[in-house]
């Protein structure tokens, strides 16, 4: 069974630029979340659908940050325009449901500069 | 609100030695769910164990084993003659629910060292 795939793996970009992520759980998974990991520090939960409603954003900066799962399976997370404290790696999770495990993707590693 | 600590940031050990990685939880939640994860250097990670609040349980799998205490709020895990490949950081996390449904809470993770 495939996982969690993500792309691009590492970004680099400068401050003001736009950036998006893709995600792509694993087959079947209603529920998908994005993650923000700074360095030496552990993930942080960002926002959560289920299939392709928002659950939870309430920690998503939502002035630069925007994510959206239209047809309920792949998603992508943008921040527009990027600063230099977004710097951190962005996983992906998904689980079959809510009350299930959730399985992380690579990531993907974002520079700011 | 809940809170995971980890209060060591690294440890180093030497190939085939035990050892025991703390984690310190806070919660008000009567139900909860505590959780390891490990993330190797590929940055992936990988769902270790699942505990629920009412089974206190020592689990052993293979040369891991979890130790969770209430009394204490512990939920420690210990890596029995480590190996190389063990090393990686551990992130001890906690949820209200079993698939973290609110959003898993993490700590800031124990880098794990084993020199061979």
């Amino acid at each position: 069974e495939a996982g969690v795939a993500q792309s691009p793996r590492y970004k680099i970009i400068e401050k003001r630029q736009s950036v998006a992520f893709w995600c792509n759980p694993i087959s079947g998974h209603a529920t998908l979340y994005w993650y923000q990991q700074i360095l030496g520090q552990g993930p942080k939960l960002l926002i959560q659908f289920q299939n392709n409603g928002v659950v939870d954003d309430s920690q998503l900066p939502k002035d630069r940050f925007s994510a959206e799962r239209l047809k309920g399976v792949d998603s992508t997370l943008k921040i527009q325009p990027a600063k230099l404290e977004d710097s951190a790696v962005y996983l992906c999770a998904s689980s079959l449901n809510r009350e299930e495990t959730q399985y992380f993707g690579p990531g993907t590693r974002l520079l700011v500069l | 609100a809940q809170k995971v600590t980890q209060a060591q940031t690294e440890i180093s050990v030497v190939e085939k030695e035990d050892v025991t990685l703390d984690c310190v939880y806070e919660t008000r939640d009567t139900t909860y769910y505590l959780f390891w994860y490990k993330q190797p250097p590929s940055g992936e990670l990988v769902f270790l164990i699942r505990r629920n609040s009412f089974d206190e349980q020592n689990e052993i799998s293979g040369r891991y084993s979890w130790n969770f205490q209430k009394s204490t709020s512990s939920f420690n895990f210990t890596i029995t003659a480590s190996q190389v490949v063990d090393s990686a950081v551990y992130f001890c996390a906690l949820s209200r629910s079993g698939g973290g449904a609110d959003g898993l809470t993490f700590g800031k993770g124990t880098h794990l060292i084993i020199q061979p």
